[in-house]
């Protein structure tokens, strides 16, 4: 079956500091792959998403590389931010991209 | 990009009493929405996929007469949760894709905080 695999937090971080999340999945078939992020009070919206093997997803800084060989996307942000604090949750879509599978979500606090 | 609108925001009701939590795609028409619900510090579980014009299809676990689905519409599903209770309290959040079938990615709602006292 699908499933994704986060790695739990909190994780806390100074600004400007390098960040990485990271994610495992397990699938059938050829999923796509996203990162989501809830911010304090809001709901999910996309950060950045790959659909197939080696395609690189980036927005705001953040990137992700979708690695069949290794079933991993993590997360990476090489100088985070005060406002990129957040709860970062990745997740695959199945082969028809209705149903979602979301890990248990990171979340990331950065101070000053 | 597609929007999807959640109402309302924040809801605290009495024990017993049952609410209703919209779902509506503003721009484009959702025949498949989903209802997913958040339990602290764990991630998103599907409750159940709403199809317009027909029964939704729960999850397994899910008690169907505890959380009524109504998709009457291309842009409109509701959740209600019936006769809540305190265990009910959760983040209740709505999902649909714009282009059913493409893998796409889901434009959530800005989620539904219930409170049940």
């Amino acid at each position: 079956g699908n499933s994704v695999t986060q790695m739990e937090g909190p994780v806390t971080l100074s600004e400007e500091a390098f960040l990485t999340i990271n994610c495992t999945y397990t699938a059938t078939g050829y999923p796509s792959l996203f990162w989501y992020v809830q911010y304090p009070g809001e709901g999910l919206q996309l950060l950045l998403k790959a659909t197939k093997a080696d395609d690189k997803g980036s927005n705001k800084g953040f990137e992700a590389t979708y690695r069949k060989e290794t079933t991993s996307f993590h997360l990476e942000k090489g100088s985070v931010q005060v406002s990129d604090s957040a709860v970062y949750f990745c997740a695959l879509s199945d082969r028809t991209g209705n149903q979602f599978y979301f890990g248990t979500g990171t979340s990331l606090t950065v101070i000053p | 990009g597609a929007v999807v609108s959640q109402h309302p925001s924040r809801v605290i009701c009495k024990s017993g009493t049952s609410v209703k939590i919209e779902c509506r795609s503003l721009d484009f028409q959702a025949t498949t929405m989903f209802w997913y619900r958040q339990f602290p510090k764990k991630s998103l579980m599907l409750m159940a996929t709403s199809n317009e014009g027909s029964k939704a299809t729960y999850e397994q676990g899910v008690e169907k007469d505890k959380f009524l689905i109504n998709h009457a519409s291309l842009t409109l599903s509701t959740l209600t949760v019936t006769s809540a209770h305190p265990e009910d309290s959760s983040f209740y959040i709505c999902s649909a894709n714009s282009v059913p079938g493409l893998r796409t990615e889901a434009f959530f709602g800005q989620g539904t905080r219930l409170t049940v006292v």
